[in-house]
């Protein structure tokens, strides 16, 4: 199993740029979720899904966005790249409190 | 404050030696997680607790409910071990999302 799959790795934006992150389970978990690792804090909760269809905002929400068409995919969108968002982003999943698993991260930089 | 706080959060050893990372935490919660970052790296999942004690080779990690605390163990450390150590826990919150809120990490680093 390849487990969360994120991509990409690393990426460098412009201010005002948009993209998308990249977030693929393959262990048909129910619960995904999108975290940022900024230096020196604990990871913060952007947005999560409980399903199909469903998400919902986490701790730091502003300028992302999230769908969940599939049960494997879970994009994070960020539509105007801003230099406050320069972080390391993590996709995780769970099916239950026993198997949280994360991907390897996108290292971003906005300039 | 922060609702999870480790200690110390820099440690440096000597190979060989007991390592112990320290994680409180100031709300109810269901389960606490061990996390493991290396450098540049992923973060891996090393422990998942509700109560008591677990062991896995030469790492243990130990729960005290009531007095919301837990402490992670390394025996004869090694330098692979240097690496980012977090605690997360999911608050009691009554929902089933299983959120986690995390520790700011405790930096090991081992050396030869």
């Amino acid at each position: 199993n390849a487990g969360v799959t994120q991509t990409p790795k690393f990426r460098i934006l412009k201010i005002g740029q948009s993209m998308t992150l990249q977030c693929t389970q393959d262990m048909n978990h129910n619960y995904m979720y999108w975290y940022r690792q900024d230096p020196g804090m604990g990871l913060k909760l952007i947005y999560y899904s409980v399903g199909a269809g469903i998400t919902d905002k986490g701790e730091v929400p502003n300028g992302y966005n999230v769908s969940r068409s599939t049960t494997e995919d879970f994009p994070l969108r960020l539509e105007l790249a801003a230099p406050s968002q320069t972080s390391v982003y993590f996709c995780a999943s769970s099916q239950n409190p026993n198997g949280y698993t994360f991907g390897s991260g996108t290292r971003l930089t906005v300039v | 404050k922060n609702e999870v706080e480790q200690s110390p959060q820099n440690l440096t050893a000597q190979e060989g030696e007991f390592i112990t990372i320290n994680c409180s935490y100031s709300v109810g919660i269901s389960a606490l997680h061990w996390l493991q970052q290396h450098p540049g790296g992923g973060i891996v999942s090393l422990f998942m607790l509700s109560s008591g004690k677990k062991k896995h080779g030469r790492l243990i990690a130990t729960i005290n409910i009531q007095e919301k605390h837990s402490s992670l163990h390394i025996t004869a450390s090694h330098p692979r071990d240097s690496a980012v150590y977090i605690c997360a826990v999911k608050v009691n919150s009554g929902g089933s999302n299983y959120k986690l809120t995390f520790g700011k990490g405790t930096l090991l680093t081992v050396n030869p």
